[in-house]
């Protein structure tokens, strides 16, 4: 079966600091990634996804995603951090089988102090 | 492009009264959508997978005869809770998988349904 680990369900950062969110998958085969970003009562937007290739993966709004097989990781960065960038952050892994259903993480909220 | 609507965005119902809810691809179609429910400051939890033009394929746990989906079209899928209870107060939100493959799902904005 496949699964989803956000270990951090709360993170605080500087406006301006970096940012690292984790994630941990277990997957069968070559997994397919996802980072989503959720306000608060909206739906989910699509930050990033990896599905091949480059390891490093470039997104929306800045962020990148670096997918580490080794490490089963696939950890979203951003260099400096806005205050619009806080949220909730889902990381999701998917795959060719079972019709595609993604399985999410808890979640990780971002708060950014100003 | 890949945009996914739902309505309607809020909705308050009596206990023991049934809710549509619509989600509609608007600019592609959709061979497959997905129905979740999100509990306050919790993650997304796949209720069901529908197919346009069969019976949806519900995940454990999840009472089919409570959650009745219809995906009718390639562009239009509805979750119905049926004699709707306080519990099933919750944010559910749909989303769609092009009809052109691939594996990105496109998330509507989710309804939040408030059984009194």
């Amino acid at each position: 079966a496949q699964s989803v680990t956000q270990p951090d369900i709360h993170i605080t950062v500087s406006e301006g600091a970096s940012l690292e969110l984790r994630c941990n998958y277990s997957y069968g085969a070559t997994p397919y990634l996802f980072w989503y970003v959720q306000s608060p009562g909206q739906g989910l937007q699509l930050l990033l996804k990896y599905f091949s290739g480059d390891t490093l993966v470039q997104g929306i709004k800045g962020f990148e995603a670096e997918f580490k097989r080794s490490q089963s990781s696939f950890n979203l960065r951003k260099p400096s951090v806005h205050w619009s960038d806080a949220a909730e952050y889902f990381c999701a892994v998917g795959g060719t089988g079972g019709g595609n259903k993604l399985t999410f993480g808890t979640g990780t909220q971002l708060k950014v102090e100003l | 492009g890949a945009v996914v609507s739902q309505h309607p965005s809020r909705v308050i119902c009596k206990s023991g009264t049934s809710v549509k809810i619509e989600c509609r691809s608007l600019d592609f179609q959709a061979t497959t959508m997905f129905w979740y429910r999100q509990f306050p400051k919790q993650s997304l939890m796949l209720m069901a997978t529908s197919n346009e033009g069969s019976k949806a394929t519900y995940e454990q746990g999840v009472e089919k005869d409570k959650f009745l989906i219809n995906h009718a079209s390639l562009t239009l899928s509805t979750l119905t809770v049926t004699s709707a209870h306080p519990e099933d107060s919750s944010f559910y939100i749909c989303s769609a998988r092009d009809f052109g493959g691939g594996n990105e799902q496109f998330f509507g904005p989710g309804t939040r349904l408030t059984v009194l």
